[in-house]
Protein backbone atom coordinates (compact mmCIF):
# COMPACT_ATOMS: atom_id res chain seq x y z
CA UNK A 1 0.00 0.00 0.00
CA UNK A 2 0.93 3.33 -0.19
CA UNK A 3 3.53 4.59 2.27
CA UNK A 4 5.65 7.21 3.28
CA UNK A 5 9.07 6.25 4.75
CA UNK A 6 12.31 6.98 5.50
CA UNK A 7 15.48 5.83 4.83
CA UNK A 8 17.98 5.51 7.37
CA UNK A 9 16.25 4.97 11.41
CA UNK A 10 19.34 6.27 12.80
CA UNK A 11 22.09 8.57 11.73
CA UNK A 12 24.78 9.79 14.47
CA UNK A 13 26.56 13.53 13.40
CA UNK A 14 29.27 15.60 15.15
CA UNK A 15 28.47 18.69 16.51
CA UNK A 16 28.82 21.06 13.99
CA UNK A 17 28.48 18.29 10.93
CA UNK A 18 26.01 18.90 8.59
CA UNK A 19 23.03 16.74 8.83
CA UNK A 20 20.93 14.79 5.86
CA UNK A 21 17.63 13.32 7.09
CA UNK A 22 16.05 11.16 3.84
CA UNK A 23 12.22 9.90 3.68
CA UNK A 24 10.49 8.33 0.57
CA UNK A 25 7.27 8.34 -0.38
CA UNK A 26 4.94 6.44 -2.74
CA UNK A 27 1.81 8.85 -3.64
CA UNK A 28 3.53 11.33 -6.53
CA UNK A 29 -0.53 12.59 -5.94
CA UNK A 30 0.88 14.15 -2.64
CA UNK A 31 0.54 18.11 -2.32
CA UNK A 32 2.33 18.82 1.12
CA UNK A 33 5.29 17.62 3.12
CA UNK A 34 5.86 18.21 6.90
CA UNK A 35 9.05 17.89 8.79
CA UNK A 36 8.41 17.23 12.37
CA UNK A 37 10.91 17.05 15.12
CA UNK A 38 9.98 14.85 18.12
CA UNK A 39 11.96 15.43 21.76
CA UNK A 40 11.67 12.71 23.90
CA UNK A 41 9.23 13.01 26.23
CA UNK A 42 7.11 15.57 23.96
CA UNK A 43 4.61 15.66 21.39
CA UNK A 44 6.07 16.49 17.37
CA UNK A 45 7.13 20.15 16.66
CA UNK A 46 6.67 21.31 13.08
CA UNK A 47 10.25 22.29 11.51
CA UNK A 48 8.97 23.23 8.00
CA UNK A 49 6.92 22.36 5.61
CA UNK A 50 7.34 22.28 1.51
CA UNK A 51 4.73 22.37 -0.74
CA UNK A 52 4.43 20.19 -4.54
CA UNK A 53 4.92 22.93 -6.66
CA UNK A 54 8.34 23.62 -4.79
CA UNK A 55 11.92 21.62 -5.14
CA UNK A 56 13.21 23.55 -2.19
CA UNK A 57 12.87 25.65 0.65
CA UNK A 58 14.66 27.06 3.46
CA UNK A 59 14.20 27.50 7.02
CA UNK A 60 16.48 28.62 10.03
CA UNK A 61 19.34 26.39 9.58
CA UNK A 62 17.15 23.44 8.21
CA UNK A 63 16.41 23.07 3.96
CA UNK A 64 13.88 20.92 2.79
CA UNK A 65 14.37 19.54 -0.95
CA UNK A 66 11.62 17.78 -2.37
CA UNK A 67 12.65 15.32 -5.77
CA UNK A 68 9.32 14.41 -7.11
CA UNK A 69 10.71 12.41 -10.07
CA UNK A 70 12.07 9.84 -7.70
CA UNK A 71 9.48 10.77 -4.94
CA UNK A 72 12.36 11.58 -2.81
CA UNK A 73 11.98 14.22 0.23
CA UNK A 74 15.08 15.55 2.76
CA UNK A 75 15.51 17.83 5.51
CA UNK A 76 19.30 19.23 6.03
CA UNK A 77 20.53 20.60 9.51
CA UNK A 78 23.20 23.00 9.20
CA UNK A 79 25.90 23.01 11.68
CA UNK A 80 23.79 20.19 13.72
CA UNK A 81 23.69 21.19 17.34
CA UNK A 82 23.41 18.62 20.37
CA UNK A 83 19.82 20.18 21.14
CA UNK A 84 19.03 18.79 17.52
CA UNK A 85 19.30 15.42 18.59
CA UNK A 86 15.39 13.83 18.08
CA UNK A 87 13.87 11.85 15.97
CA UNK A 88 12.50 13.75 12.97
CA UNK A 89 9.70 12.53 10.70
CA UNK A 90 8.48 13.33 7.63
CA UNK A 91 4.81 13.73 6.87
CA UNK A 92 2.51 13.46 3.57
CA UNK A 93 -0.85 15.24 3.13
CA UNK A 94 -2.71 14.51 0.00
CA UNK A 95 -5.38 16.85 -1.73
CA UNK A 96 -8.23 14.79 -0.90
CA UNK A 97 -7.12 13.77 2.79
CA UNK A 98 -6.29 16.41 4.50
CA UNK A 99 -7.69 15.06 7.58
CA UNK A 100 -4.72 12.03 7.47
CA UNK A 101 -1.41 12.88 7.58
CA UNK A 102 0.95 9.81 6.84
CA UNK A 103 4.02 9.64 9.21
CA UNK A 104 7.17 7.84 8.54
CA UNK A 105 8.34 5.62 11.23
CA UNK A 106 11.11 8.34 11.69
CA UNK A 107 14.57 8.83 12.03
CA UNK A 108 16.71 9.37 15.25
CA UNK A 109 19.30 11.91 15.17
CA UNK A 110 21.81 11.84 17.72
CA UNK A 111 24.44 14.63 17.61
CA UNK A 112 28.17 13.19 19.12
CA UNK A 113 29.97 16.55 21.32
CA UNK B 1 0.19 32.21 22.50
CA UNK B 2 -0.80 29.40 24.03
CA UNK B 3 0.18 25.93 22.11
CA UNK B 4 -2.04 22.79 22.22
CA UNK B 5 -2.49 21.66 26.02
CA UNK B 6 -3.60 18.25 26.51
CA UNK B 7 -4.86 16.10 29.82
CA UNK B 8 -3.61 14.69 31.78
CA UNK B 9 0.57 14.08 31.63
CA UNK B 10 0.13 10.48 32.60
CA UNK B 11 -2.58 8.33 32.54
CA UNK B 12 -2.61 4.65 34.45
CA UNK B 13 -5.48 2.58 34.00
CA UNK B 14 -6.11 -1.46 34.51
CA UNK B 15 -6.99 -4.07 31.44
CA UNK B 16 -10.90 -3.59 30.75
CA UNK B 17 -11.43 0.31 32.32
CA UNK B 18 -12.25 3.35 30.51
CA UNK B 19 -9.87 6.41 30.26
CA UNK B 20 -10.42 9.89 28.75
CA UNK B 21 -8.15 12.02 27.25
CA UNK B 22 -8.88 16.05 26.99
CA UNK B 23 -7.11 18.44 24.68
CA UNK B 24 -7.30 22.49 23.63
CA UNK B 25 -6.47 23.70 20.85
CA UNK B 26 -4.70 26.80 19.67
CA UNK B 27 -7.09 29.96 19.88
CA UNK B 28 -8.31 30.13 16.65
CA UNK B 29 -8.02 26.61 15.50
CA UNK B 30 -11.29 24.64 14.75
CA UNK B 31 -9.85 21.57 13.89
CA UNK B 32 -8.40 19.10 16.17
CA UNK B 33 -6.87 15.28 15.38
CA UNK B 34 -5.73 12.62 17.86
CA UNK B 35 -3.00 10.18 17.03
CA UNK B 36 -1.76 7.16 18.79
CA UNK B 37 1.81 6.88 18.96
CA UNK B 38 2.91 3.03 20.47
CA UNK B 39 6.20 2.37 21.59
CA UNK B 40 9.06 2.23 18.46
CA UNK B 41 6.14 2.78 16.05
CA UNK B 42 4.84 5.71 13.84
CA UNK B 43 2.16 7.80 14.13
CA UNK B 44 -1.24 6.65 13.59
CA UNK B 45 -4.39 8.50 12.70
CA UNK B 46 -7.31 7.93 15.07
CA UNK B 47 -9.54 10.84 14.57
CA UNK B 48 -10.49 13.90 13.40
CA UNK B 49 -12.91 16.51 14.59
CA UNK B 50 -13.99 20.13 12.88
CA UNK B 51 -16.52 22.79 14.12
CA UNK B 52 -18.15 19.78 16.84
CA UNK B 53 -18.49 16.96 14.21
CA UNK B 54 -16.61 14.17 13.64
CA UNK B 55 -14.73 14.35 9.85
CA UNK B 56 -13.39 10.81 9.60
CA UNK B 57 -11.50 8.11 11.46
CA UNK B 58 -8.26 6.29 11.15
CA UNK B 59 -8.05 2.00 11.27
CA UNK B 60 -9.59 1.78 15.31
CA UNK B 61 -12.11 -0.21 17.11
CA UNK B 62 -15.47 1.78 17.90
CA UNK B 63 -14.07 1.36 21.33
CA UNK B 64 -11.91 4.38 20.29
CA UNK B 65 -14.86 7.45 20.59
CA UNK B 66 -14.28 11.24 21.28
CA UNK B 67 -16.09 14.27 20.72
CA UNK B 68 -15.21 17.96 20.14
CA UNK B 69 -16.98 20.69 22.33
CA UNK B 70 -18.53 24.14 21.43
CA UNK B 71 -15.19 26.01 22.43
CA UNK B 72 -13.46 23.24 20.13
CA UNK B 73 -11.63 21.46 23.06
CA UNK B 74 -11.87 17.61 22.51
CA UNK B 75 -11.92 14.13 24.20
CA UNK B 76 -11.09 11.02 23.39
CA UNK B 77 -12.28 7.92 25.06
CA UNK B 78 -10.77 4.83 25.17
CA UNK B 79 -13.16 2.03 26.43
CA UNK B 80 -12.62 -1.91 27.50
CA UNK B 81 -9.24 -0.95 27.61
CA UNK B 82 -6.66 -3.70 26.49
CA UNK B 83 -3.13 -3.64 27.24
CA UNK B 84 -1.63 -2.68 23.49
CA UNK B 85 -3.62 0.51 24.23
CA UNK B 86 -0.34 1.87 26.27
CA UNK B 87 0.91 4.36 23.86
CA UNK B 88 1.55 8.55 23.79
CA UNK B 89 -1.70 9.67 22.34
CA UNK B 90 -1.34 13.08 20.61
CA UNK B 91 -3.43 15.72 19.64
CA UNK B 92 -2.79 18.36 17.17
CA UNK B 93 -4.73 21.18 15.78
CA UNK B 94 -5.25 22.92 12.50
CA UNK B 95 -7.00 26.65 11.18
CA UNK B 96 -9.90 26.50 9.24
CA UNK B 97 -7.80 26.25 5.79
CA UNK B 98 -7.46 22.48 5.12
CA UNK B 99 -4.45 22.23 4.33
CA UNK B 100 -3.39 24.18 7.49
CA UNK B 101 0.23 22.60 9.51
CA UNK B 102 -1.28 20.88 12.41
CA UNK B 103 0.13 22.01 15.53
CA UNK B 104 0.99 18.96 18.40
CA UNK B 105 0.20 18.95 21.80
CA UNK B 106 2.73 17.16 24.88
CA UNK B 107 0.89 13.95 24.31
CA UNK B 108 -0.71 11.71 26.94
CA UNK B 109 1.38 8.71 28.14
CA UNK B 110 -1.43 5.93 28.62
CA UNK B 111 -0.07 3.29 30.33
CA UNK B 112 -2.36 -0.49 30.80
CA UNK B 113 -1.71 -2.83 33.30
Amino acid sequence: GESVGLHLPTLSVQEGDNSIINCAYSNSASDYFIWYKQESGKGPQFIIDIRSNMDKRQGQRVTVLLNKTVKHLSLQIAATQPGDSAVYFCAEIRETSYDKVIFGPGTSLSVIP
Amino acid sequence: EAGVTQSPTHLIKTRGQQATLRCSPISGHTSVYWYQQALGLGLQFLLWYDEGEERNRGNFPPRFSGRQFPNYSSELNVNALELEDSALYLCASSGRISTDTQYFGPGTRLTVL
